[in-house]
């Protein structure tokens, strides 16, 4: 059972377009966590979010916290080659001990 | 300061084959993780430890085991691969406080033939 969902899985687009990417689930999260990750690499934390309601700006990238803290969104403006990568998300809950983690998006952004 | 450190960085097995994977960490945290990683299905966790002689199962850990007899090292043993455990593995760990980060070894990639 896949508890985070995210869409799309893949996404390709032209730099200078916009784009959203999706991170849901039934179960509420205390946190929830989005990471980047690039070829032969780990992921990487971009940001947690904790509160419902949340938004996050990070330069081109904003991030938002469902009010009842079951999904998620990450919002990318005028994307850059360098955006190109998976994006994860990741769901805490309080004392489990470990996160789960989406499937993942996959974005290409073509010069 | 390494961080998160996995050994070896790349491996082919022949079926039936054993080996162990190392992750050392330098960060002094509690939580360590082992996952894999396969095309479309993200990371998926195999066993992760809470502390230094604990261990657990996560989603998918039937081939492998774990041990973590030291604090900033977690063991991932496989005693008889097989192809379907061709894969990325990654290790992480995590603080004890409330919503942190992850960090992330930089992966092994084990072919299985």
């Amino acid at each position: 059972t896949q508890l985070l969902e995210q869409s799309p899985q893949f996404l390709s687009i032209q730099e200078g377009e916009n784009l959203t990417v999706y991170c849901n689930s039934s179960s509420v999260f205390s946190s929830l966590q989005w990471y980047r990750q690039e070829p032969g690499e780990g992921p990487v934390l971009l940001v947690t979010v904790v509160t419902g309601g949340e938004v996050k700006k990070l330069k081109r990238l904003t991030f938002q916290f469902g009010d009842a803290r079951k999904d998620s969104s990450l919002h990318i403006t005028a994307a850059q080659p360098g955006d190109t990568g998976l994006y994860l998300c990741a769901g805490d809950r309080t004392n489990a001990g470990k996160s789960t983690f989406g499937d993942g998006t996959t974005l290409t952004v073509k010069p | 300061n390494a961080g998160v450190t996995q050994t070896p960085k790349f491996r082919v097995l022949k079926t039936g084959q054993s080996m162990t994977l190392l992750c050392a960490q330098d960060m002094n945290h509690e939580y360590m993780y082992w996952y894999r990683q396969d095309p479309g299905m993200g990371l998926r966790l195999i066993h992760y430890s809470v502390g230094e002689g604990t261990t657990a199962k996560g989603e998918v850990p039937d081939g492998y085991n774990v041990s973590r007899l030291k604090k900033q090292n977690f063991l991932l043993g496989l005693e008889s691969a097989a192809p379907s455990q061709t894969s990325v593995y990654f290790c992480a760990t995590k603080g004890t406080g409330m919503n942190t980060e992850a960090f992330f070894g930089q992966g092994t990639r084990l072919t299985v033939v």
